[in-house]
């Protein structure tokens, strides 16, 4: 099955770019998702990005795709405290299953 | 009102009962999921239905039933729990079209004693 790899934690100060990192072995990924878990709720979807693009653009977040090293990569700018959360790496493969990383741990330092 | 709702939010329970948890949505979806968050280990999938008539097993179903009571309803049960099941469950669904983005739960959040 499908292994995904994220490192389990970073820390940036308030304003500075954060870069969350993610590996997966399953190159028939379609759809590659990135979730954030705020403490005590569920997951919601930040973005994602459709396996034919290397990259996507949305306010703060850049999401980038490297299909050759299957690497993908999470930039949040001008990182604020409310940034602080779990982010979870999940590459879709197949009609209906996502694979989901271990979480990386956002602490963003004031 | 949330589109996914899970209940309880928290229960702590002895080893051997039996415990549901519950899933509903008003989404409209076809497809649920099961999964469980235990801290360092990410989300591994319990079990998740395409629809009334279609259950399937996860990667780690050893231990859990569930039973999708309406497309809008989808439980899990622990028949005899144990201490190593206590972790945060999540329930998530998603549409058969489209890209596959699963919609979440708040978790239910189970301690086994």
């Amino acid at each position: 099955g499908e292994d995904v790899e994220q490192s389990l934690f970073l820390s940036v100060r308030e304003g500075d770019s954060s870069v969350i990192n993610c590996t997966y072995t399953d190159s028939s990924s379609t759809y590659l998702y990135w979730y954030k878990q705020e403490p005590g709720a569920g997951l919601q979807l930040l973005t994602y990005i459709f396996s034919n693009m290397d990259m996507k653009q949305d306010q703060r977040l850049t999401v980038l795709l490297n299909k050759k090293d299957k690497h993908l990569s999470l930039r949040i700018a001008d990182t604020q405290t409310g940034d602080s959360a779990i982010y979870f790496c999940a590459p879709g493969a197949g009609s209906y299953q996502l694979t989901f990383g271990k979480g990386t741990k956002l602490s963003v330092i004031p | 009102d949330a589109d996914v709702t899970q209940t309880p939010r928290n229960r702590i329970t002895k080893t051997g009962k039996r415990i549901m948890l519950e899933c509903s949505q008003t989404k409209g979806h076809d497809r649920m999921y099961w999964y469980r968050q235990d801290p360092g280990l990410g989300l591994r999938l319990i079990y998740y239905s395409f629809d009334v008539k279609d259950i399937n097993k996860g990667e780690i179903s050893d231990g859990y039933s569930v039973s999708r009571q309406a497309q809008a309803k989808f439980s899990l049960s622990l028949e005899s729990a144990i201490p190593n099941q206590t972790a945060l469950y999540f329930c998530a669904t998603s549409e058969i079209a489209g890209h596959n983005e699963q919609f979440f739960g708040p978790g239910t959040r189970l301690t086994v004693l």
